[in-house]
């Protein structure tokens, strides 16, 4: 049969508010997890990583929490603008750079 | 900041054809990378490359599939004979070590007609 595209959950905010993406993995045994931005015909970029190690980094403007009892993953934004708007990945591995990618989620800022 | 880049930034071919994809990476990475991204859905692990050989591979790297570093800068992904699954967006992706930060180039869009 046909293949479905995949629709992605969809956050809408408004510029200056804070964005908060979430995302659940699935391996317990993954011990690095990213977040990654992709605009329109563009690749994946890197916005933050985070080792199981820890619970919490921050970086300019943006913040990973990490749970692992609860296998969860979140990206705040601080003063989201116009240019956040992406779909934004996490991501996990437990060792390396062969990274399984979540589902997506498509961010709109409202001017 | 340095980047890895990509060519084409889209390809067409038909059904049956040979494609090249070309990939730059960062000048003094060492681990490369190819992920697909078939429209609407995730991105996919295709392989990983390190020493001249590829390290890991996924379900979805087929016989089809082969890869050449043929210089110290340049890393190609070869689809020997294309079927219409294959239309994708590649992306290929370069690393200075095993679990550092992975740079991604901005991708070939390949459509099989």
């Amino acid at each position: 049969g046909e293949s479905v595209g995949l629709h992605l959950p969809t956050l809408s905010v408004q510029e200056g508010d804070n964005s908060i993406i979430n995302c659940a993995y699935s391996n317990s045994a993954s011990d690095y997890f990213i977040w990654y931005k992709q605009e329109s015909g563009k690749g994946p970029q890197f916005i933050i990583d985070i080792r199981s190690n820890m619970d919490k980094r921050q970086g300019q403007r943006v913040t990973v929490l990490l749970n692992k009892t609860v296998k969860h993953l979140s990206l705040q934004i601080a003063a989201t603008q116009p240019g956040d708007s992406a779909v934004y990945f996490c991501a996990e591995t437990g060792g390396g750079n062969k990274l399984t990618f979540g589902t997506g989620t498509q961010l709109k800022v409202e001017l | 900041e340095p980047e890895v880049t990509q060519t084409p930034s889209h390809q067409v071919t038909q059904m049956g054809q040979e494609v090249i994809l070309r990939c730059v990476p960062i000048s003094n990475h060492l681990y490369f990378y190819w992920y697909r991204q078939i429209l609407g859905q995730k991105v996919e692990f295709l392989f990983s490359f390190y020493n001249n050989e590829i390290s890991e591979k996924s379900e979805i790297f087929d016989d089809q599939f082969s890869v050449e570093r043929p210089d110290g800068s340049n890393f190609t992904l070869k689809i020997r004979s294309t079927k219409l699954e294959d239309s994708a967006m590649y992306f290929c992706a370069s690393s200075r070590a095993f679990d550092e930060k992975l740079f991604f180039g901005s991708g070939t869009q390949l459509s099989v007609l």
